[in-house]
């Protein structure tokens, strides 16, 4: 069965470095999507990407965030200047459209911790 | 905008039991609900969803859930616990329109005993 996949699973950083969290969605699939789960919260929608650019984002997806589908496979969340508090476990999903009924796929998480 | 509460943060039953997840949403349209699971070390697995179609859901694993309006709640439940259930389960909420995000519960944490 097709699955979302991300990598690494486990990312440690400092403070103020760039991280590029990577994914690779369903291969039919044609909406992406990012969210995080901050240890202890809620899972949060950051970013929603249909036709190579950003259809929906949340207020905490800031200009330190950045989201690319440099080819026909991965797609990219950039953290460019890491804080403390990004640490959280991100996910990526897919879905092969964008209808609200639509089922979003989501991949194993990557962990961030930022020191 | 739209919200969910899954009363509950941890939840354990016996192997063999009722198992009952409470989510309570609010939407100000009519919403499509969403039960994930996620298993140790795995992304969240989609269990059943409701679109309208029909109150009474039925999803993978002998889980179901049932949407009542009246009560805008969307719990999932399952007559008999097995052990391999013990999970996180994350119940989920999305407005429809061009909203093309999820809003998630905070998650139960589901144990199973033997």
């Amino acid at each position: 069965e097709p699955e979302v996949t991300q990598t690494p699973s486990h990312q440690v950083t400092q403070m103020g470095q760039e991280v590029i969290l990577r994914c690779v969605p369903i291969s039919n699939h044609l909406y992406f999507y990012w969210y995080r789960q901050i240890l202890g919260q809620k899972v949060e929608f950051l970013v929603s990407f249909y036709n190579n650019e950003i259809s929906e984002k949340s207020e905490i997806f800031d200009d330190q965030f950045s989201v690319e589908r440099p080819d026909g496979s991965n797609f990219t969340l950039k953290i460019r200047s890491t804080k403390l508090e990004d640490s959280a476990m991100y996910f990526c999903a897919s879905s092969p459209s964008g209808g609200p009924q639509e089922t979003q796929y989501f991949g194993p998480g990557t962990r961030l911790l930022v020191l | 905008a739209q919200s969910v509460t899954q009363l509950g943060s941890h939840v354990s039953v016996s192997e063999g039991a009722l198992v009952l997840l409470r989510c309570n949403y609010s939407s100000s349209v009519p919403p499509y609900l969403f039960w994930y699971v996620q298993y140790p070390n795995q992304g969240l697995q989609l269990l059943l969803k409701y679109t309208s179609a029909a109150t009474l859901v039925k999803g993978i694993n002998g889980f179901e859930a049932e949407f009542k309006k009246s009560e805008t709640s969307f719990h999932l439940t399952k007559p008999s616990a097995h052990m391999s259930d013990a999970a996180e389960y994350f119940c989920a909420v999305r407005a429809g329109g061009s909203n093309y995000n999820l809003t998630f519960g905070k998650g139960t944490l589901l144990t199973v005993n033997p």
